[in-house]
Formats: structure tokens, sequence, C-alpha cells
């Protein structure tokens, strides 16, 4: 069973600044997706990464799949208290089902 | 499109007592699953349904934990009997086609406290 690592665990600054949260594997995933979690609510999708080097941009987020798709990292320009929550990585390791990191709790202040 | 329907939002019970959650996945979507999320954790999953049939349920707790999709549509999870550490948040997720790559949609989850 694959581990998924997650760091750091918790982070909390203030509006404006950027910050890069990691996800780490001893093993090869096929695809590597992103969600993001708010108080209350399920997971929901942001990007799905394939490819060993791939960057994705979504807005203010951007996203790479380490070159030997074993790790990962989602990097966000000047937050905003609307990123507030849980990130969680989730890895598929070619069969049907995602195993999820423990993930980052984000804190944005105002 | 809607999304995937969970209920209900929260329940509380005693240890021991029994409970069941419902899920109403995506129009469509032929693979459903259950995730757990113990707070402060990411999700884990319970059990995975293509249509009607268990795909995966290695790490469901059979002993006190079943769950069924008798028509390939509607799911329920039940707990009988519950214990403290049983406290999480249930997750029922589903996608068009089965494989992690297209990503899953997610219910709001139903938050269960044993006490």
């Amino acid at each position: 069973t694959q581990l998924l690592e997650q760091s750091p665990q918790f982070l909390s600054i203030q509006e404006g600044e950027n910050l890069t949260v990691y996800c780490n594997s001893s093993s090869v995933f096929s695809s590597l997706q992103w969600y993001r979690q708010e108080p209350g609510e399920g997971p929901v999708l942001l990007v799905t990464v394939v490819t060993g080097g791939e960057v994705k941009k979504l807005k203010r987020l951007t996203f790479q799949f380490g070159d030997a798709r074993k790790d990962s990292s989602l990097h966000i320009t000047a937050a905003q208290p609307g990123d507030t929550g849980l990130y969680l990585c989730a890895a598929d390791n070619a069969g049907n089902m995602l195993t999820f990191g423990g993930g980052t709790r984000l804190m944005v202040k105002p | 499109e809607a999304g995937v329907a969970q209920s209900p939002r929260y329940k509380i019970i005693e240890k021991r007592q029994s409970v069941a959650f419902w899920c109403n996945p995506i129009s469509g979507h032929a693979t459903l699953y259950w995730y757990q999320q113990i707070l402060g954790q990411g999700p884990k999953l319970l059990i995975q349904f293509q249509n009607n049939g268990v795909v995966d349920d290695s790490q469901l707790p059979k002993d006190r934990f079943s769950a069924e999709r008798l028509k390939g549509v509607d799911s329920t999870l039940k707990i009988q009997p519950a214990k403290l550490e049983d406290s999480a948040v249930y997750l029922c997720a589903s996608s068009h086609q089965p494989g992690a790559r297209f990503g899953y949609t997610f219910g709001s989850g139903t938050r269960l406290t044993v006490v």
C-alpha cells in the first residue's frame, strides 16, 4: 500500500503571501490529483496530473508533478482568505482507487 | 447536474447502537465509493462498487460494517454495533468510469459522533 506524505500539516499565513505544499511518496503513480475540502463539505477536485514533469495552472494555483511521478507540489500565489481549507493529494497507482494523503490545513488571515 | 446526495448530514448515537447512511450518486455514474475521514486525517477508502457489485472491500471492518448497492444506484452503509472510534465523517463519492484519473465527485458527508 502506497503512503502519501503531505507537508506541512498546518500552515497559517497572511493574505498576499505565497505558499507551497508538498505531496511525496516512494511509489510511482500513474496519476495524481489535488482536492480542496472546506469544513462540512466533501473534497472538490482541483486538478489531475498524469505526465512526469507536468505543470498545470488554475488561476493563482500552480500544480507540478515530479519527473519521476513520485511527488507533487501545489503553489499558491498571493493567497486570499477564500483559499482557506484542507488541501489533499490523492494518487492512483494504476488501480481503480484513490489513496489520499493526510492533508495540509491552510489558513489565510486577512 | 445534481451532485452526490448523502443523508443524514449529522448523527449522534451511543456506542453499541446501530446506524445507517444513505448515498445517491450522480446519475449514470457506475462506480461508487465509501470513504471514512477521521478528524484531521485524509479520507480512507472503505468499499468500492461497480454497478451493484463489490470491487474492493479489503479495508471495510466486516465484523461491524456492511454496505450494499442493490440496484446499482443508491447505496447504504451500516455500522452495527458502533464503537467510539467510528466517530468520523463518512463520505460517498461516484465516478462515471472506474479509474482514479477521471476524478471523483464527493457528497458533503455524514458526520457521525459515537458517545
